[in-house]
């Protein structure tokens, strides 16, 4: 099992609307969680972090962290065509020694004008 | 704004070359990273750095080696190129972990 899970998609909305992303993790003594914005051709940009329960809200973007249940979601809401990119889900787990950070393989959003 | 560059952006070689890519940031970050990245899948780490002369590898098995002789400068270096490396090799830095900043890649096709 991978230790970060996302929906590939892709996932299309119209202009506007709400895109709701999801991802859910494996390891319950993950500590803080990022989410990276990646368009077509370019390298990862980090978007939001949250690290505790609950939501946190960044202009048009908010992520959800609900530990009990091991998920994290980015809204974005009012949607624009420049959101479309493929959003990364990266889960810091607490370990000492080794690699702590883990990506998903990220969603495919399309915004549809 | 992130200062870290890659270089070079693109690179084409035949089998058996030695190459090394370039990475150097301007930020002062005592992190540093290599991430190599397939089309449609989960960025690997391949290599990493907590500072000068500290390196260690990541998850992916790599053929490659890092250096990190200065603390702006982490160069990683491929001694016999394979087409099995071809990947987009990226390269990142950080202050607190997980909050990393991107280069731009380096796109790297082995024939």
């Amino acid at each position: 099992q991978k230790e970060v899970e996302q929906n590939s998609g892709p996932l299309s909305v119209p202009e506007g609307a709400i895109a709701s992303l999801n991802c859910t993790y494996s390891d319950r003594v993950s500590q803080s969680f990022f989410w990276y914005r990646q368009y077509s051709g370019k390298s990862p940009e980090l978007i939001m972090s949250i690290y505790s329960n609950g939501d946190k809200e960044d202009g048009r973007f908010t992520a959800q962290l609900n530990k009990a249940s091991q998920y994290v979601s980015l809204l974005i809401r009012d949607s624009q065509p420049s959101d479309s990119a493929t959003y990364l889900c990266a889960v810091n787990i607490d370990q000492t020694g080794a690699n702590n950070l883990f990506f998903g393989t990220g969603t495919r959003l399309t915004v549809i004008p | 704004e992130a200062d870290i560059y890659q270089t070079p952006r693109y690179l084409v070689i035949g089998t058996g070359k030695k190459i090394t890519l370039e990475c150097s940031q301007t930020m002062g970050h005592d992190k540093m990273y290599w991430y190599q990245q397939d089309p449609g899948m989960e960025l690997h780490l391949i290599h990493y750095s907590y500072g000068v002369n500290s390196t260690e590898k990541g998850d992916l098995s790599s053929e490659s080696t890092v250096s990190r002789i200065r603390t702006e400068h982490f160069p990683l270096t491929l001694e016999s190129a394979r087409p099995s490396h071809t990947s987009q090799y990226l390269c990142a830095s950080s202050v607190l972990a997980g909050e990393l900043f991107f280069g731009e890649g380096s796109r790297l096709t082995v024939l």
